[in-house]
């Protein structure tokens, strides 16, 4: 049972616009900064925005993170076959001083 | 180009022990935190260590799992110990330890622990 809780899955058709949830507590979210994560088939997992909001150098503009309260929302626009992967959100849980992951969402582009 | 490499997995019996290794290039490595993350077959990540100003450890491996680097190296190391069938994983470091998000990753190695 992880600590920051998404969805298993998540479709939508190319083109289209896709939301994946992550929603944690006081002690995660609520107080430390969100971070999100692609991991394409058989790779290592890659950052795709980092202190909630901000993307890395190379991250087209179509990915996009906010946060709320206790929780956090990746965006995905502009659907692409090759967005197919999970994705993670992560952040710092203070009352464990552990990194902790959400389960993760398999996203299936139709 | 930032990079990291990790070696040291394989096959190991239950209670053995392993070392692994990440070597790091292209960035002052002295200068960053660093972690270790790994993912069991089938199933999610799960964060194992991180070297920041402190050392940090998941409830999971702590007491058995050691986190270590060595700067003149430029290399991170996680020794683990009392190794159990589910600590059978690829395992991953990263750039950025502590409450600091990854944002460099290893293509991992692979560690099984079976009889």
């Amino acid at each position: 049972q992880s600590v920051l809780t998404q969805p298993p899955s998540v479709s939508a058709a190319p083109g289209q616009k896709v939301t994946i949830s992550c929603s944690g507590s006081s002690s995660n979210i609520g107080n430390n900064y969100v971070s999100w994560y692609q991991q394409l088939p058989g790779t290592a997992p890659k950052l795709l925005i980092f202190e909630s909001n901000k993307r890395p150098s190379g991250i087209p503009d179509r990915f996009s993170g906010s946060k709320s309260g206790t929780s956090a929302t990746l965006g995905i626009t502009g659907l692409q076959t090759g967005d197919e992967a999970d994705y993670y959100c992560g952040t710092w849980e203070s009352s464990l001083s552990a990194w902790v992951f959400g389960g993760g969402t398999k996203l299936t582009v139709l | 180009e930032v990079r990291l490499f990790e070696s040291g997995g394989g096959l190991v019996q239950p209670g053995g022990s392993l070392r692994l290794s990440c070597a790091a290039s292209g960035f002052t490595f002295s200068s960053y935190g660093m972690s270790w993350v790994r993912q069991a077959p089938g199933k999610g990540l799960e964060w194992v260590s991180g070297s920041g100003n402190n050392i940090y450890y998941a409830d999971s491996v702590k007491g058995r799992f050691t986190i270590s680097r060595d700067n003149s190296k430029n290399t991170l190391y996680l020794q683990m110990n009392s190794l159990r069938a589910e600590d059978t994983a690829v395992y991953f470091c990263a750039r950025g330890g502590g409450t600091n998000t990854m944002d460099v990753w290893g293509q991992g190695t692979t560690v099984t622990v079976s009889s």
